[in-house]
């Protein structure tokens, strides 16, 4: 398997775009993650999904982030206005289950800069 | 809420020096604790995780972490450094069915 892919691996935009950061999970796997990593708050959880379904999204910063899941096998996560302060590396991981036995598989990240 | 506290945000050892990073965490049931691995320009990978069977937990690349409930720590070790290890260490603790959470993560630095 390929792994978990995202892309674009970087990106660059200027303060009041739209960024949207696309994963795709491992084949077969229930749940789908997204993290944000920053060096003063650590990696972040956003919101996680359970077969195309939000479970949990209270890590969601603010109403200018989105995420949907349209289907098994893509996942979109949306700023919208990007402001500087969302620079960051956003991480998109799956697992077969939530279960403590199921481990997470992280995709490479996407590291953004919002000038 | 669970929560993890990883002690030191760098660590730097000797080419063939014993590692120790160290984790303690928060919970309010019994943890189920984890250690990730992630190498520059990299997604985390899984070393090991402990599911409540044995204290004593192996994980990939010769590193293990043992479950001390009375000191409510998870330290991670590996006799021996290797140039290769230079990392950053994440702990995590989950409480069952709920997601990880992660610690802020320690910069493994090796000297040669």
């Amino acid at each position: 398997d390929a792994g978990v892919i995202q892309s674009p691996r970087h990106e660059v935009t200027e303060m009041g775009q739209e960024v949207t950061l696309r994963c795709k999970p491992i084949s077969g796997h229930d749940y789908l993650f997204w993290y944000r990593q920053t060096m003063m708050r650590g990696l972040e959880l956003l919101i996680y999904f359970n077969n195309n379904v939000p479970i949990d999204d209270s890590g969601m910063p603010e109403d200018r982030f989105s995420a949907k899941m349209p289907n098994a096998s893509f996942s979109t996560l949306k700023i919208q206005p990007s402001e500087p302060r969302d620079s960051a590396v956003y991480f998109c991981a799956s697992s077969l289950g939530q279960g403590v036995t199921d481990t997470q598989y992280f995709g490479p990240g996407t590291r953004l800069t919002v000038l | 809420a669970q929560s993890v506290t990883q002690l030191g945000s760098h660590v730097s050892v000797s080419e063939g020096a014993l590692v120790l990073l160290r984790c303690n965490y928060s919970s309010s049931v019994p943890p189920y604790l984890f250690w990730y691995v992630q190498y520059p320009n990299q997604g985390l990978q899984l070393l090991l995780k402990y599911t409540s069977a044995a204290t004593l937990v192996k994980g990939i690349n010769g590193f293990e972490a043992e479950f001390k409930k009375s000191e409510t720590s998870f330290h991670l070790t590996k006799p021996s450094a290797h140039m290769s290890d230079a990392a950053e260490y994440f702990c995590a603790v989950s409480e069952g069915n709920t997601p990880l959470v992660f610690g802020k993560g320690t910069r493994l630095s090796v000297i040669a």
